[in-house]
């Protein structure tokens, strides 16, 4: 059975703090994606990995960054967190082909106090 | 650039009758169009998708959708509904216009609700 796995379910820090969420993936799929998901607003491309060490920013990549040293595992990092921060991060893979659909991990729903 | 409308925040539905959740798009090629489904502090899960060939997918757990080229509309269909279906549905569209790879691209999400 395919798994996207995130490293937490529910997340609580405080602001300033370094975060690191994790996901890690065993279906070798080249693509891989961090969504931020809010109310009302559906869910947001913060940044996608199409190879090792290769990203490209989403639609809100301010106040994040990533990291994909090994193809398995992409990392999400809030670099100084801020209560604006407080959401649902959703990671994701595919394969690289347009035809193919994503599979998402549990979600991590992070607060920031 | 794609994009996904979801036009309908609920939709509300008795259990065993028909129900139906719309969706609109705009794409710059061939449109890749996917459902999925998300229950309550999950993930999403892959419902079906469109690529090719006959208008009608059918998918998981009864579901289908209706691909429509001259509407640009992916409507998602259960001809008689449970309460267990009762969840968030996400429409998307893979996005190929970028540089490098492909992401998805979703609409804001319809809340469905079947009242028993």
């Amino acid at each position: 059975d395919v798994k996207v796995t995130q490293s937490s379910r529910y997340l609580v820090k405080r602001t300033g703090e370094k975060v690191f969420l994790e996901c890690v993936q065993d279906m070798d799929h080249e693509n891989m994606f961090w969504y931020r998901q809010d109310p009302g607003l559906g869910l947001r491309l913060i940044y996608f990995s199409y190879d090792v060490k290769m990203k490209e920013k989403g639609d809100i990549p301010e106040g994040y960054s990533v990291s994909r040293e090994k193809k398995e595992r992409f990392s999400l990092i809030l670099e100084s967190a801020s209560t604006n921060q407080t959401s649902m991060y959703l990671c994701a893979s595919s394969r690289d082909t347009e035809n193919t659909e994503a599979f998402f991990g549990q979600g991590t729903r992070l607060t920031v106090v | 650039a794609q994009s996904v409308a979801q036009p309908e925040d609920q939709v509300n539905v008795a259990e065993g009758n028909p129900l139906t959740v719309k969706c609109t798009y705009s794409v710059s090629g061939n449109p890749y169009l996917f459902w999925y489904v998300q229950y309550p502090n999950r993930g999403l899960q892959f419902l079906l998708k469109y690529i090719t060939g006959d208008n009608l997918v059918k998918g998981s757990y009864g579901f289908e959708a209706e691909f429509n080229k001259s509407q640009t509309s992916f409507h998602l269909k259960k001809p008689s509904a449970l309460v267990s279906d009762s969840a968030l549905y996400f429409c998307a569209v893979r996005d190929n216009s970028g540089n490098y790879g492909q992401n998805f691209v979703f609409g804001p999400g319809t809340r469905l609700s079947v009242l028993p």
